[in-house]
């Protein structure tokens, strides 16, 4: 079975700029949360999607939104980029049998902001 | 308020050595899952293992071995004849079941083994 994919894997974008970031999770797996990885916050939670619908979300700005299409693949978008925004994003799926399923990553977009 | 605390930043230690990776819990949940993962340089999470808080039996696969202590809120980890191949950022984290779809995380600790 594929594992979760991300594209793309790196992206160099300026100030100002707007980048789409996609995840295509595990075949079966319902749930996709995205989280964001820097070396100051560690790991943060973004926001998680079920059925294309938005169940949680992080303290995050209203630049970072996202969504789910009906084959559970999941966007995220950042707009007006700052250079605090370059990190590693990353997203995860899960079956979403139950609200706390395991979780499985793909390997990251690393974003860099100039 | 849900926290997850790794107080080693870094460990190093020589092939074949046993090393325990440290991880404290804060949630107010009375169900709750922890989990370990493991990041190489690659980047990506890899899962290792997940603890329901009913669960309190420790848990061994291959040369990894778990002890979860609800007493002391604690989930600690540990690699038995620690190999070069574990070297990598060892995440612990927390899923309390009213937080939909969020893994709260703990620093990370970067265990590098040398040969």
């Amino acid at each position: 079975k594929a594992g979760v994919t991300q594209t793309p894997r790196y992206l160099i974008k300026t100030r100002g700029q707007q980048v789409t970031l996609s995840c295509s999770p595990i075949s079966g797996h319902r749930s996709v949360s995205w989280y964001q990885q820097t070396p100051g916050q560690g790991l943060q939670f973004l926001f998680e999607y079920f059925s294309e619908t938005q169940r949680n979300k992080g303290n995050f700005p209203g630049r970072f939104s996202g969504r789910q299409f009906s084959n559970s693949r999941s966007e995220m978008n950042v707009s007006t980029l700052e250079l605090g925004d370059s990190a590693l994003y990353l997203c995860a799926s899960s079956l979403a049998r139950e609200i706390t399923d395991t979780q499985y990553f793909g390997p990251g977009t690393r974003l860099t902001v100039l | 308020a849900q926290k997850v605390t790794q107080a080693q930043t870094e460990i190093s230690v020589v092939e074949k050595e046993d090393v325990t990776l440290d991880c404290v819990y804060e949630t107010r949940d009375t169900t709750y899952y922890l989990f370990w993962y493991k990041q190489p340089p690659s980047g990506e999470l890899v899962f290792l293992i997940r603890r329901n808080s009913f669960d309190e039996q420790n848990e061994i696969s291959g040369r990894y071995s778990w002890n979860f202590q609800k007493s002391t809120s604690s989930f600690n980890f540990t690699i038995t004849a620690s190999q070069v191949v574990d070297s990598a950022v060892y995440f612990c984290a927390l899923h309390g079941s009213g937080n939909t779809g969020k893994l709260i995380f703990g620093q990370g600790t970067t265990l590098q083994v040398k040969p």
